[in-house]
């Protein structure tokens, strides 16, 4: 059945770069797109971006200059790298298929 | 950027009552809207997509309606389980949610 899990660390220091792995299974990455979408806590969905079927990439433009989607299609996996972390950072990050889901990675920025 | 305006943000109701959620678009996003269903530690779950097209295990007591820049979520008779927090989703271009609506019970 489809399924999508990210895995990464769960603290991460200001400054430095988050990298988030999403492993599908179920389906292939080049038939269906995967985005990324974060929650900070107690707060609503924010978008990040997203790598279409054919490997383009499309990111929201509060966070273009600072995040990067790729995928290893061998793998089944997609990468999430962001980089210049803050505070605000802190969030659960979810890959998604649209109609599928990921369970989340709390993921919180701390010195 | 499209943006997505989602009212209202909270709303309480009880079991048996009809109520609705809306999401306006600041652009026309052509029926591509779909709406989640998000519980207290789960990720999100989709409901509706492209408007009115209910995904497959989700009660018809759901339903959505709406087109140009204007959507809307109906819950036709609230149940227990209903009490949740609501999103709407604009994928005209790439990717938008709405603030949210927590339904809580009254």
């Amino acid at each position: 059945q489809v399924q999508l899990k990210e895995s990464g660390p769960g603290l991460v220091q200001p400054s430095q770069t988050l990298s988030l792995t999403c492993t599908v299974s179920g389906f292939s990455l080049t038939s269906y797109h995967v985005s990324w979408v974060r929650q900070p806590p107690g707060k609503g969905l924010e978008w990040m971006g997203v790598i279409w079927t054919g490997g383009s990439t499309a990111y929201n433009s509060l966070l273009k200059s600072r995040l990067s989607i790729s995928r290893d299609i061998s793998k089944s996996q997609v990468f999430l790298k962001m980089n210049s972390l803050q505070t605000e950072d802190t969030a659960t990050y979810y890959c998604a298929r649209e109609d599928y889901w990921g369970q989340g990675v709390m993921v919180t920025v701390s010195s | 950027d499209i943006q997505m305006t989602q009212s209202p943000s909270f709303l309480s109701a009880s079991v048996g009552d009809r109520v609705t959620i809306n999401c306006k678009a600041s652009q026309n996003i052509n029926k591509y809207l779909n709406w989640y269903q998000q519980k207290l530690g789960e990720a999100p779950k989709r409901l509706i997509y492209n408007t009115n097209n209910l995904q497959t295990g989700i009660p018809s007591r759901f339903s959505g309606s709406g087109s140009g820049t204007d959507y809307t979520l109906t819950i036709s008779s609230l149940q227990p389980e209903d009490f949740a927090t609501y999103f709407c989703l604009q994928h005209n271009s790439f990717r938008t949610f709405g603030g949210g609506t927590k339904l809580e019970l009254k």
